[in-house]
């Protein structure tokens, strides 16, 4: 399964919103009825968090300024007013079959 | 709180060895799937072996199968990464995970 994520760079103005998209070469939807996709992020010199699990719940400490949503292969991440502790490269991942990564989206103030 | 500690990386030779090592503490290792996934620096992420609970099920990406092997001793609480017939290409970081969290990484470095 590969996931592509757009944009690859994304500049952004503190406390303004900030999106980014994921779409999957095949439907992420399992015969349970849960969805196996994921958003992480990096931030510099660190190794990669959860953020959203599932599609569009919030793992924990996260802050609510983060949501997911979508269905299938397509997907979402927002984040309705970016902070400067938000830069970093964000990932979105599937293990509906094995893991796969985005290319990964670089976020910078 | 959970933690995972990897140890065991360091610098080989093309066509060496080497075995990495994770520590789970915090929550009852015997009960997840673990995983490793490497970043090759200034790269994105890479899932190379998974495991299920007991071992009985273990998956690889296509660039490592036959050469490296994953295993787990839940008495232990530790996931394994025998890494043998090293390539340069192997370089990274490599990271131990529960999906859900993750540990800091070891850097394998395979250079002459």
């Amino acid at each position: 399964i590969v996931l592509t994520q757009t944009p690859l760079s994304l500049a952004v103005t503190p406390g303004q919103p900030a999106s980014i998209s994921c779409k999957s070469s095949q439907s992420l939807l399992h015969s349970t009825g849960q969805t196996y996709f994921h958003w992480y992020l990096q931030r510099p010199g660190q190794s990669p968090h959860l953020l959203i699990y599932e599609v569009s719940n919030r793992f924990s400490g996260v802050p609510d300024r983060f949501s997911g949503s979508g269905s299938g292969t397509d997907f979402t991440l927002k984040i309705s007013r970016v902070e400067a502790e938000d830069v970093g490269v964000y990932y979105c991942m599937q293990n509906l079959q094995f893991w796969t990564f985005g290319q990964g989206t670089k976020v910078e103030i | 709180e959970v933690q995972l500690v990897e140890s065991g990386g360091g610098l080989v030779q093309p066509g060496g060895s080497l075995r990495l090592s994770c520590v789970g503490s915090g929550f009852t290792f015997s009960t997840y799937w673990m995983t490793w996934v490497r970043q090759a620096p200034g790269k994105g992420l890479e899932c190379v072996a998974i495991i299920n609970q007991d071992g009985g099920e273990k998956y690889y990406v296509d660039s490592v199968r036959g050469r490296f092997t994953i295993s787990r001793d839940n008495a232990k609480n530790s996931l394994y990464l025998q890494m043998n017939s090293l390539r340069a290409e192997d370089t990274a970081v490599y990271y131990c995970s529960r999906y859900d969290y993750w540990g800091q990484g070891t850097l394998v470095t395979v250079s002459s």
